[in-house]
């Protein structure tokens, strides 16, 4: 089934811990983004890619970082989780040849940092 | 600032009435404004894509309207369902290409 899906669901982890999320997608997109929604802000952009091989900086990345070492996968590490990274991550993913670059979004992951 | 004002923040309707969600944007220049719905517990859904020569646009029960004069955007969701209830997000592109400025969302509950 073509989409974007996200890995883990949910996960609780002490603060201090190093923790990967994934995310990978199937519908060859060049451009790939991760955003976290916070109650009351909305989502906000953490990174971004235009294509593989490349990354940037959203609107929130410090203690995030991201690689895009091809097409598929776009995963976000936080090296040493603080308890102000609690949040529910989204990444998703767009064709940017398209004419309206729709972001198309995965189910999320649910991030409790104690 | 480039910013996106959504209203209500939240919203409670009966099963089967209308209802009208606002949008109000800063952003300059403009390329297009999405609506996004998501349900509790999952990524957001696009409703609609506009770009700014497009007055409305509808996709089923679902119509959204744009005035790039005002920079003004409304959702109008007819005879609702409960499936409908969900956050509803503004989104607005600066120009194609570029990051999406997000409005923080409508949150809209529908009864029976």
């Amino acid at each position: 089934i073509a989409g974007i899906t996200q890995a883990p669901t949910s996960q609780i982890l002490a603060a201090g811990r190093r923790m990967t999320l994934r995310c990978t997608q199937d519908m060859r997109h060049n451009a790939m983004y991760w955003y976290r929604q916070d109650l009351g802000l909305g989502l906000r952009l953490i990174h971004y890619s235009n294509t593989a091989g490349t990354t940037g900086k959203g609107e929130v990345p410090d203690g995030y970082s991201v690689s895009r070492a091809n097409t598929d996968d776009f995963p976000l590490t936080l090296a040493s989780a603080v308890p102000s990274q609690t949040s529910v991550y989204f990444c998703a993913s767009s064709d940017s040849t398209s004419g309206s670059h729709e972001q198309f979004f995965g189910p999320g992951t649910r991030l409790t940092v104690l | 600032k480039n910013q996106v004002e959504q209203s209500p923040q939240s919203l409670i309707i009966l099963e089967g009435k209308n209802c009208t969600l606002q949008c109000n944007y800063t952003v300059s220049p403009f390329s297009n404004l999405r609506w996004y719905k998501q349900d509790t517990g999952r990524g957001p859904v696009s409703l609609t894509i506009m770009t700014f020569s497009e007055n409305t646009k509808s996709n089923g029960r679902y119509t959204a309207t744009l005035d790039a004069d005002t920079k003004q955007s409304s959702l109008h969701i007819t005879a609702s369902q409960l499936s409908d209830s969900a956050s509803y997000i503004c989104v607005v592109s600066e120009k194609a290409g570029t990051a999406l400025i997000f409005g923080k969302g409508t949150t809209l509950s529908v009864s029976s």
